[in-house]
This record gives structure tokens, C-alpha cells and sequence, in this order.
């Protein structure tokens, strides 16, 4: 089976930045996804790595390292709105998609 | 808005009780895919159909039975569930399988068996 660890919780303040990170384990790798969850509603897709380095999109990027079974997701300029449960997602040789348990991220003023 | 419906959005039923969820997707995907949500819990992927087909169980319990009558629709048809059964149930679709691009997801059905 897959294995994917990613904080429970995290609490920023409204401006500042904050780093979910997640480390896994699967058979095989064909690509690391992070979606954004709101209470009650559908994940939506924030960020795709499949090759190492930095993906950058907005306030919103994503780092892969595929030697480290590491990644990371970087919230900058935090609002009240990204308050919200971040999901990372790693896909297998057998393209099926294993989740971590999800990071629940508080925006404080 | 995803492209992904679901149908109940809460469902409260009996052990005893026949239900059905409902997903529908409307981007002319070729994937579908149900998993389940619990509190705390990573979601766990239940079942997938690629072009209609069913191509993954992934030991899900007979009292759920899935139904993909074609690529744009699926169900979940449930009988005689247990309590642990409640959870939050997504659908999701993709373009298909083996495919580089993201899964879109439904908002849910929140179900609770009584």
C-alpha cells in the first residue's frame, strides 16, 4: 500500500506564508497532485509535480523531490478564503491516486 | 461549480434501507471514479470505471454496488449498510485512466445510516 504523511493542522496569520509539507511512500510514481478542500465542498485541483523542482502558480507553488519521497505546498500572501483542508495526493505505476489525511489550515486575522 | 454533480447531497438511512447515490460529469470524461471520505481519514478509493468498464475494487464490501451505464454517469447503489458506512462519498472523474491530467471531484454526498 501507499503511505503519505502530511501535518493535521496549521494556523497562519492573514498576509504571512505558511508550508504544508508531505512525504511518501508508493509503488511507484507517476506524479504528485495537491487539491484544496473547503468544509462541504468538492477538492479542487491546485498543483501538479511530476519531475523535481518548483512549480509556481499565483500565491500558490509546489516543490517535488522524487529522491526524498518529499513535497511541499507554499500559501503566500495568506487570506481569510485559503482557510481550508489541502489534500496531497500521489499517483502509482497503476495511475491510481493514494491521499494523505489532509492539512487543515486556520487563517487568523 | 466542477463539471461534477452528485445527487442526494445528505442521505439518512436505515440498515435495512435500499438507496442510491447518484454522479453525473458533464466534460465529456472517460474515468469515473468513487471514494470515501471519514472524518480525519485519508479518502479511499472505492471503485473505478475507465470507458465503462470496471477496472479497480479495491475490496469494497458487496453491501456498495457500483452501476456506470455510460462514461458520464455513475452510481452507487447501497443495501444493508452499517453504521461505520457513514461517511462523505465523492465521485470523480478524469479524461481517462493512464492519463497525465487531474481527477475533478464532485461535492459529496453526505450519508448517515442510522
Amino acid at each position: 500500500g501507499q503511505n503519505i504523511d502530511q501535518p493535521t493542522e496549521m494556523t497562519a496569520t492573514e498576509g504571512a506564508i505558511v508550508q504544508i509539507n508531505c512525504t511518501y511512500q508508493t509503488s511507484g510514481f507517476n506524479g504528485l497532485f495537491w487539491y484544496q478542500q473547503h468544509a462541504g465542498e468538492a477538492p479542487t485541483f491546485l498543483s501538479y509535480n511530476v519531475l523535481d523542482g518548483l512549480e509556481e502558480k499565483g500565491r500558490f507553488s509546489s516543490f517535488l523531490s522524487r529522491s526524498k519521497g518529499y513535497s511541499y505546498l507554499l500559501l503566500k500572501e495568506l487570506q481569510m478564503k485559503d482557510s481550508a483542508s489541502y489534500l496531497c495526493a500521489v499517483r502509482d505505476r497503476d495511475y491510481k491516486l493514494s491521499f494523505g489525511a489532509g492539512t487543515t489550515v486556520t487563517v487568523r486575522a | 461549480e466542477t463539471g461534477v454533480t452528485q445527487t442526494p447531497r445528505h442521505l439518512v438511512m436505515g440498515m435495512t434501507n435500499k438507496k442510491s447515490l447518484k454522479c453525473e460529469q458533464h466534460l465529456g470524461h472517460n474515468a469515473m471514479y468513487w471514494y470515501k471520505q471519514s472524518a480525519k481519514k485519508p479518502l479511499e478509493l472505492m471503485f473505478v470505471y475507465n470507458f465503462k468498464e470496471q477496472t479497480e475494487n479495491n475490496s469494497v464490501p458487496s453491501r456498495f454496488s457500483p452501476e456506470c451505464p455510460n462514461s458520464s454517469h455513475l452510481f452507487l447503489h447501497l443495501h444493508t449498510l452499517q453504521p461505520e458506512d457513514s461517511a462523505l462519498y465523492l465521485c470523480a472523474s478524469s479524461q481517462e485512466v493512464a492519463e497525465v491530467g487531474e481527477q475533478y471531484f464532485g461535492p459529496g454526498t453526505r450519508l448517515t445510516v442510522t
